[in-house]
């Protein structure tokens, strides 16, 4: 069945330093992979996204990569924040009605100060 | 408005009450979610509403029944709940269109049965 397997669990990264979180998809079929922040006691609050039509988006401090040969997709956080650390999910699912969203296990990230 | 309401944001109910978690948006989305999150576990996929029908259940017991009153409210029904099912309810919509398709979450309701 369709499973995403995300990588690492756990983060620590000291402030002012990048994060990135790398996740690999099974469905061929996939091609929107949004990411996810999840605060303490909050529902999950989508940062970015991208299609299979692209590579590479940036916003700001963040950007994502897609690979689709490899099935590969990563989350790159620079001059990471106190902010920053909460749970990140990445996902994946197909353009279609009322399509399944197939999240990942989920990092924990946090930012030393 | 990009926000999907629920409520009541905390629950605590016995094995033998019914109760219903809301969810409510005004984005003019026309899929609805509902997920079940445990402790350090991803969102989980219950069901999915296209256009006010069912399209998805994830094989969820009958002890939780959704029901979609209209494009902006879903229900989900609970009744006769077991104590592992304590753990918080998100809602989630999208706009029902090919090339857009970003969810959009709630806070949760985080349910506890006792």
């Amino acid at each position: 069945g369709e499973n995403v397997e995300q990588h690492p669990s756990t983060l620590s990264v000291q402030e002012g330093d990048s994060a990135v979180i790398k996740c690999t998809y099974s469905d061929s079929a996939s091609n929107y992979f949004p990411w996810y922040k999840q605060e303490l006691g909050k529902g999950p609050q989508l940062i970015i996204d991208i299609r299979s039509n692209v590579g590479e988006k940036k916003d700001q401090r963040i950007a994502v990569t897609l690979n689709k040969t490899a099935k590969h997709f990563s989350l790159h956080i620079t001059e990471t924040q106190p902010e920053d650390s909460a749970v990140y999910f990445c996902a994946a699912s197909r353009y279609s009605s009322a399509s399944k969203i197939i999240f990942g296990s989920g990092t924990r990230l946090s930012i030393r100060p | 408005d990009t926000e999907v309401t629920q409520t009541p944001k905390h629950l605590v109910m016995g094995m033998t009450n019914k109760k219903s978690l809301k969810c409510e948006q005004h984005m003019g989305h026309r899929a609805m979610y509902w997920y079940k999150q445990k402790a350090k576990k991803p969102p989980e996929l219950m069901f999915v509403y296209s256009y006010e029908k069912l399209s998805i259940n994830e094989s969820v017991p009958s002890r939780f029944s959704p029901e979609c009153p209209n494009s902006s409210l879903l229900n989900l029904h609970l009744h006769a709940l077991q104590p592992e099912d304590s753990a918080l309810y998100l809602c989630a919509s999208s706009q029902e269109a090919a090339s857009r398709t970003e969810a959009f979450f709630g806070q949760g309701t985080r349910l506890t049965v006792v």
